[in-house]
């Protein structure tokens, strides 16, 4: 079993609508929370990050961490044509972070 | 802005050649690492160095070394690159202050030959 299970997609929605990317993860020790985003033959960015259960608000975007039941989730609100891109979920604990394999999302107008 | 660069967008090679990868960063960052991401397996911890001059092998350090003779600059070397180590490299420095974040270079695209 994977230590970050995430679901690879694609996943297409029209612009405007609600995006709800996921990961399951498994090692209760993890402390760090993350999203990053990555066009394609890009580089990931940091979108969002949080250490703690509960949600964080930025803009369109809501990271959601549910340690209970190791449960990571990411909100995009609103969706663009410009959301479209791979979200690579990470997660882990000091200078050692484990990612998922990516949701590829395709915005279409 | 983090700004983390890597020598090449694109490589081409052929098997049995010596490979070098470099990243370089500009915000005093301890910690920078290697990566390979492939398909369906997402990305891959290679090397990590913590100081200069110091490395720890990731998950898949078999067919690579790592040099870091300065703090900004962490190289990536493939001794004799072979047609399995094709794949996009990235290239991450970490921000050890408050965020325990990595920022990620653009990557270079290796394809061996």
């Amino acid at each position: 079993q994977k230590e970050v299970e995430q679901d690879p997609g694609p996943l297409s929605v029209p612009e405007g609508a609600i995006v709800s990317l996921n990961c399951t993860y498994s090692n209760s020790a993890f402390q760090y929370f993350m999203w990053y985003r990555q066009y394609s033959r890009k580089g990931p960015e940091l979108l969002m990050y949080t250490y703690s259960s509960g949600n964080k608000e930025d803009g369109r975007f809501t990271a959601q961490v549910d340690k209970s039941s190791k449960y990571i989730s990411l909100f995009i609100r609103d969706s663009q044509p410009s959301d479209s891109a791979t979200y690579l979920c990470a997660t882990g604990t000091a200078s050692k972070l484990t990612f998922g394999t990516g949701t590829r999302l395709q915005v279409t107008l | 802005d983090v700004k983390v660069t890597q020598s090449s967008r694109y490589l081409v090679k052929r098997t049995g050649e010596k490979v070098f990868l470099e990243c370089v960063q500009d915000m005093d960052h301890e910690n920078m690492f290697w990566y390979r991401q492939d398909p369906g397996l997402g990305l891959r911890l290679i090397y990590f160095s913590y100081d200069v001059k110091m490395k720890e092998k990731g998950d898949i350090p078999e067919g690579y070394s790592v040099s870091r003779e300065k703090k900004e600059r962490f190289s990536l070397i493939l001794e004799s690159a072979s047609t399995n180590q094709t794949s996009m490299y990235l290239c991450a420095s970490e921000d050890r202050g408050n965020t325990d974040t990595q920022y990620f270079g653009p990557g270079t695209r290796l394809t061996v030959l």
